[in-house]
């Protein structure tokens, strides 16, 4: 595979569910991103890791937990989220923070 | 970064092309100007990006002013897959830089 994958395309969950969200990159990039997308709003950045320092939190809640164990692969857990949480989030990478992303096709989260 | 203003909307017809600006007047020296575009519901795509001089690539061209106040990103040969929302950014500089989208321009190309 090549580019950046994102997995599922599509999760469900209730408020009370823990589940993951996994992004891998195939590029030899050195930085990876999630952003939250709301309908009809702005992309938002969330976690910035650049040789995977976290080196942004965008004043996330702690429901939202970041883990990048190596440059390749970057995760987004998720615990006791609440149905404004519901969004398109999107994993980018870039060779480093600050260079230009590579998006991933994204994860349509729907909390119930 | 600096702060970037762009029309919330343009319209363009198929096969001119489609002139998008950005204004971006409190850029400094070193911030490159980067330019995105997401087609609905995708992950967004990047296109270019430039710091004093234009640019171009197999995508779009991207001129500059010469003061860095303002750029325009132009897509040659509009096509109605061009329809998306462009992202015009400066994520700044330093020991690391943060990406902010805005709301971008709408572009509509219209057979």
């Amino acid at each position: 595979e090549t580019g950046v994958t994102q997995t599922p395309r599509h999760l469900v969950m209730g408020m009370t569910n823990k589940k993951s969200l996994k992004c891998e990159q195939h590029l030899g990039h050195n930085a990876m991103y999630w952003y939250k997308q709301s309908a009809k709003k702005p992309l938002e950045l969330m976690f910035v890791y650049n040789f995977k320092e976290q080196t942004e939190n965008n004043s996330v809640p702690s429901r939202f937990s970041p883990e990048c164990p190596n440059s390749s692969h970057l995760f987004l857990h998720l615990h006791t989220l609440q149905p404004e949480d519901s969004a398109l989030y999107l994993c980018a990478s870039s060779p480093r923070a600050g260079d230009e992303q590579f998006f991933g096709p994204g994860t349509r989260l729907t909390v119930l | 970064d600096a702060k970037t203003t762009q029309p919330t909307s343009m319209d363009c017809a198929e096969g001119r092309a489609a002139n998008l600006p950005c204004n971006h007047s409190t850029i400094s020296g070193n911030e490159y100007v980067y330019w995105y575009r997401q087609i609905h519901s995708q992950g967004p795509q990047y296109i270019i990006h430039g710091l004093k001089n234009n640019e171009t690539n197999e995508m779009a061209s991207l001129i500059i002013t010469e003061d860095r106040k303002s750029s325009t990103l132009i897509l040659p040969h509009a096509t109605l897959r061009d329809t998306a929302v462009y992202y015009c950014i400066a994520p700044g500089s330093g020991g690391y830089q943060k990406v902010t989208f805005g709301t971008g321009t709408k572009l509509q190309v219209i057979p």
